[in-house]
């Protein structure tokens, strides 16, 4: 039961440049969720899916797509990289939107020069 | 807006010492979870301890308390006989009504042999 895989683990990108960052759990979850973590701050959501087919924007959205066509894949799409974009991305899945429990993947440092 | 406040950015206890990490968090809600992570340098999110805040009883894993004080919006974290292997940072989180994740600061706690 390998849980919530993120890949890379590492990443590192030019200003406009694209990339997707992919997250995958083996739990049947229906809740996915994508956050960045700063420095001197706690983590912050970017999108979230409460189900294939289902997505919806949280507190910093912009400069990100995702989308979910399949109950086991949230990819994190960065259109055009910028600076501040320089952060580690955690992907996270829960049973249900409505359920307490997350289950986090190892994150992946993303640094945009 | 629901916050989470972590007044403590760093910490450092010796091993064996009781160390206490404050968490203050403000909400209108009168149901919701609290929660405290752990993210050593592997910088794997790891789950220390939940409480539901309809429980007047404060939970308790292993050597991990909490001292949750609802009316006054306070929710800190006790470690006894801390361990080289608790190093870390912790991070406080508050869930709301629409169970999403809102995270304090985090503090850097260092237990020193």
């Amino acid at each position: 039961n390998a849980g919530v895989t993120q890949t890379p683990k590492f990443q590192v990108l030019k200003t406009g440049q694209s990339m997707t960052l992919q997250c995958a759990q083996d739990m049947n979850h229906e809740y996915m969720s994508w956050y960045r973590q700063d420095p001197g701050m706690g983590l912050r959501l970017i999108h979230y899916s409460v189900g294939a087919g289902i997505t919806d924007q949280g507190e910093v959205p912009n400069g990100y797509n995702v989308s979910r066509s399949t109950t086991e894949d949230f990819p994190l799409r960065l259109l055009s990289a910028a600076p501040s974009q320089t952060s580690v991305y955690f992907c996270a899945s829960s049973y249900s939107w409505n359920y307490y429990g997350y289950t986090f993947g190892s994150g992946t440092r993303l640094t945009v020069v | 807006a629901q916050t989470v406040t972590q007044s403590q950015p760093e910490m450092s206890v010796q091993e064996a010492e009781t160390v206490t990490l404050s968490c203050t968090y403000d909400t209108s809600e009168n149901n919701y979870y609290l929660f405290w992570y752990k993210q050593p340098p592997s910088r794997q999110m790891i789950l220390v301890i939940r409480q539901e805040a309809y429980k007047q009883q404060n939970a308790t894993e292993n050597r991990f308390s909490v001292n949750f004080q609802k009316a006054a919006k306070s929710f800190s974290l006790k470690i006894s006989d801390s361990q080289l292997g608790d190093t870390a940072m912790y991070f406080c989180a508050f869930m709301d009504s629409n169970y999403q994740l809102i995270w304090g600061a985090g503090t850097k706690l260092i237990i020193k042999p």
